[in-house]
């Protein structure tokens, strides 16, 4: 089955640039799919970060994009994050997940069908000097 | 900040229903399909329904999903000890252009 890992470092100093890899075994990137990013501060909510498709359009969170880069490695079946200029507010267990985003027509018509699965048991990155 | 809106508790005894809202607008839920996340304690979160009122295998009947306008819900009938977790809605939203989470709701099993 699909399975995520995600790894990199666990600390990063603010300022600086957090960078992660998810590496995707048991499907191949290169078939199809949006591949996100989600973050979690403790003991707080889901933030949805960005999204990339195997051939490398992205999209990202408004509230953040000016800091972010999603890339796609399809010969190491990986994608990773970077967010630059970090800040405290940046701490957060960071989990990156197959993300399904898709038309989808009913009844009612047109409507975007957009969920994240499967997840990866998610990192901790804590932002401290 | 979320723009998704879910009470931040419910709770329920053993065999009991709990039913979990989610409040949105017409450019999230009201346009769009809704997705529900189960995340049990110290784990990653898990689908438990997507497209409005679908499980994927292995979710138990128990979990059921609903939508009505620019609200949605997600029911838990036969409430057990295993369902003590938090649960977050989800859905695409025009405005941010990307997915919105909702605010989380824990759910305690009395």
């Amino acid at each position: 089955q699909v399975q995520l890992q995600e790894s990199g470092p666990g600390l990063v100093k603010p300022s600086e640039t957090l960078s992660l890899t998810c590496t995707v075994s048991g499907y191949s990137i290169s078939t199809g799919y949006y591949w996100g990013w989600i973050r979690q501060p403790p003991g707080k909510g889901l933030e949805w970060i960005g999204s990339i498709y195997h051939h490398g359009s992205t999209y990202h969170n408004p509230s953040l994009k000016s800091r972010v880069t999603i890339s796609v490695d399809t010969s190491t079946n990986q994608f990773s994050l970077e967010l630059s200029s970090v800040t405290a507010a940046d701490t957060a267990v960071y989990y990156c997940a197959r993300h399904e985003s898709s038309d989808y027509y009913d009844s009612s018509g047109y409507s975007r069908n957009n969920w994240f699965d499967p997840w990866g048991q998610g990192t901790l990155v804590s932002v401290s000097s | 900040q979320s723009v998704l809106t879910q009470p931040p508790s419910a709770s329920g005894t053993p065999g009991q229903r709990v039913t979990i809202s989610c409040s949105g607008s017409s450019s999230n839920i009201g346009s769009h399909t809704v997705n529900w996340y189960q995340q049990l304690p110290g784990t990653a979160p898990k689908l438990l329904i997507y497209t409005n009122n679908q499980r994927p295998s292995g979710v138990p009947d128990r979990f059921s999903g609903s939508k009505s306008g620019t609200s949605a819900s997600l029911a838990i009938s036969g409430l057990q000890s295993e369902d003590e977790a938090d649960y977050y809605c989800a859905a695409w939203d025009d405005s941010l252009n990307g997915n919105v989470f909702g605010t989380g709701t824990k759910v305690t099993v009395l």
